[in-house]
């Protein structure tokens, strides 16, 4: 049912390392959302867009960056990767407050 | 503070039997509620929803029961497969707003 992808599926890097996670949607939806989550964890949100060229800020403090130049693509970029960014990294999108979110299949990173 | 909690960490089920999944929430605010199931390496599939004019929203096995004045949502898997062994996460929001997920309980089921 969701058309939502999220590339890679899996990614080891070294430290310091520039990275993009890739993100895209063929369902037309304005919002779209990252989170990450680590095991045991709630899914923390860390950025949001509602539009192009609209990108804000989420919950949890993150050093990675957003943009949102095509309604369908939705990248995160990590421009020096830490150990500390190790977890998984999802993207979400929706048409409509109030209604559910579609998930991607996630990003397992692991910053060695 | 965490808005919404699920203070079961793990729940262990006999197949076949009923599932019941606990969540709480501190904002009154909250008018939509949902719970996503997960499985490892993967994203969170949706499951079913609830607005909070409703007490009650059934979708084959799945049921929600939201009680409002005890700020409290609960899902009732009947019966319960091996497949439904997961991370299931509650989640809600208010209006426009972002939603806000529960940390996860983790379901196995024993055969």
């Amino acid at each position: 049912e969701a058309d939502i992808y999220q590339t890679p599926r899996y990614l080891v890097i070294g430290t310091g390392k520039k990275i993009t996670l890739e993100c895209s949607q063929t369902m037309g939806h304005d919002k779209m959302y990252w989170y990450q989550q680590d095991p045991g964890m709630e899914l923390h949100l860390i950025h949001y867009s509602y539009g192009v060229n609209s990108t804000e800020k989420g919950d949890l403090s993150s050093e990675s960056t957003v943009s949102r130049i095509r309604t369908e693509h939705f990248p995160l970029t990590l421009e020096s990767a830490r150990p500390s960014h190790t977890s998984q990294y999802l993207c979400a999108s929706t048409a409509e407050a109030n209604e559910k979110l579609f998930f991607g299949s996630g990003t397992q990173l692991s910053v060695l | 503070d965490q808005q919404v909690k699920q203070n079961s960490p793990s729940l262990s089920v006999q197949e076949g039997r009923i599932s019941i999944l606990n969540c709480d929430y501190t904002n009154s605010m909250f008018d939509y509620f949902l719970w996503y199931k997960k499985y490892p390496a993967e994203g969170p599939t949706f499951l079913i929803s609830i607005s909070s004019i409703k007490d009650k929203n059934e979708d084959g096995r799945f049921t929600v029961f939201l009680n409002k004045s005890a700020k409290h949502l609960s899902l009732h898997i009947v019966p319960s497969q091996p497949g439904d062994s997961a991370v299931y996460f509650c989640a809600a929001s208010v209006g426009d707003d972002k939603i806000i997920f529960g940390k996860g309980t983790r379901l196995h089921i024993l055969p």
